[in-house]
């Protein structure tokens, strides 16, 4: 069964610090996974977008990794920002079919000051 | 562009009541899709369209209807409302059905069932 599970579900986190999100996934035959951040009453916005091929990928702060052998991914935010408080999401996407996308449920940080 | 544009942002409803959610997009994206976010669940497929008259159903498509007469336009139909229905919807469009494709999603519509 193609799933997508993340974790954690939740993270409070000081202004300027690091933090490392986690996503495993079941989902085959694989194509790419992407994370999402979503602002509290808005949509989900695309930060990164990570192929078979690609380990790393940096967006800004935002540090994408991908092990496509574990099938795990991990999003790494550096000295963060008040305004990085959010719900992330990992987006699989496998290679066949139109319906073809697994949402994980997200982890929801929380930047203090 | 204004990208996504989903109407009304917040609705309440009686259960037995009938209303529509509105999704236009100006990107000419072929694909369209409705997805329903409840607390602990993530993001749930309704309904997408692959192009202008072509539907399908996703996840959770009970109690829901959609149409796809213009490439721009993706209604909701909620065809006798139950307090079930009560979640944050999204509408998202790409410009196709590939994985590399990235959702561009509107705002949501908050719609509360009582």
């Amino acid at each position: 069964k193609n799933q997508v599970e993340q974790s954690p579900q939740s993270l409070i986190i000081l202004e300027g610090k690091n933090c490392t999100l986690q996503c495993n996934y079941t989902v085959s035959p694989f194509s790419n996974l992407r994370w999402y951040k979503q602002d509290t009453g808005r949509g989900p916005v695309s930060l990164t977008i990570m192929t078979f091929s690609e380990n790393t990928k940096s967006n800004g702060r935002y540090t994408a990794t991908l092990d496509a052998d574990t099938k795990q991914s991990s999003l790494h935010i550096t000295a963060s920002q008040l305004s990085d408080s959010a719900s992330y999401i990992c987006v699989v996407s496998a290679r066949t079919g139109a319906n073809n996308l697994f949402f994980g449920t997200g982890t929801r940080l929380t930047v203090i000051p | 562009n204004a990208g996504v544009t989903q109407t009304p942002k917040f609705q309440v409803l009686k259960t037995g009541q009938s209303m529509t959610l509105q999704c236009a997009q100006d990107m000419n994206h072929e694909y369209m899709s409705w997805y329903r976010q409840d607390p602990g669940m993530g993001l749930r497929l309704i309904h997408y369209s692959v192009g202008a008259g072509i539907t399908d159903q996703g996840e959770v498509p009970n109690g829901y209807n959609v149409s796809r007469s213009t490439t721009e336009d993706f209604p909701l139909r909620l065809l006798s409302a139950a307090p079930s229905q009560t979640s944050v919807y999204f509408c998202a469009s790409s410009p196709g059905t590939s994985g590399a494709n990235v959702l561009t999603f509107g705002a949501g519509s908050r719609l509360t069932v009582l």
